[in-house]
């Protein structure tokens, strides 16, 4: 089993639908998870970061982690064609970035 | 110039060629890190410097060979690749290992190999 799951889509939205992304891992000693986003021809950007259970909410975006299903998501409201991107999930077991785990990305296009 | 530079940004090259990748960051950062990103799979971490020394080399093949000379430019020495050396590398850099979370990601380097 892969330590970290994500469909890598890609997943279409009209603009100002909802985007819902997921990932699932197997390790349940992670403890920080991330999600970042790249654009096309460019390196990752962290979006988000959490820390155990939990929402956290930026604007337009919300992380939420659930420990217990070893799951966690990622949601975008209003979305806008400048949205359209890979979003990938990372997580850890300890602080520290050289140990994170990374989902394969999931590419998400936002129709105008 | 801000943030992480990787230069050049697309290369092709030989199975019998050397080349280098460079990676310079103007961030004041300590720690710098080589990613390969291969399509279909996750970010794979190759080598982590920390004040210039090498941390970690995540069981890298030789034919790939880092050089730090100091905390803002990072090196990625090419020789003798194969075609499934082929992906998208990226450099990043970070304040330190442990003190905080979140790479800054240079734009990466295309590498093809033929």
């Amino acid at each position: 089993q892969k330590e970290v799951e994500q469909d890598p889509g890609p997943l279409s939205v009209p603009e100002g639908a909802i985007v819902s992304l997921n990932c699932t891992y197997s390790n349940s000693a992670f403890q920080y998870f991330m999600w970042y986003r790249q654009y096309s021809r460019k390196g990752p950007e962290l979006l988000m970061y959490t820390y155990s259970s939990g929402n956290k909410e930026d604007g337009r975006f919300t992380a939420q982690v659930d420990k217990s299903s070893k799951y966690i998501s990622l949601f975008i409201r209003d979305s806008q064609p400048s949205d359209s991107a890979t979003y990938l999930c990372a997580m850890s077991v300890a602080r520290g970035n050289n140990r994170l785990a990374f989902g394969k990305g999931n590419q998400v296009v936002v129709i105008p | 110039e801000t943030g992480v530079t990787q230069t050049p940004r697309h290369l092709v090259m030989g199975m019998t060629n050397k080349k280098s990748l460079k990676c310079e960051q103007h961030l004041g950062h300590n720690a710098m890190y080589w990613y390969k990103q291969s399509a279909k799979k996750p970010l794979e971490l190759m080598f982590v410097y920390n004040f210039k020394e090498q941390t970690e080399n995540n069981s890298v093949p030789s034919r790939f060979s880092p050089e730090c000379p100091n905390s803002s430019h990072l090196f990625l020495h090419l020789h003798t690749l194969q075609p499934e050396d082929s992906a998208l590398y990226l450099c990043a850099s970070s304040q330190g290992l442990t003190e905080d979370y979140g790479y800054t990601f240079g734009s990466g380097t295309r590498l093809t190999v033929v």
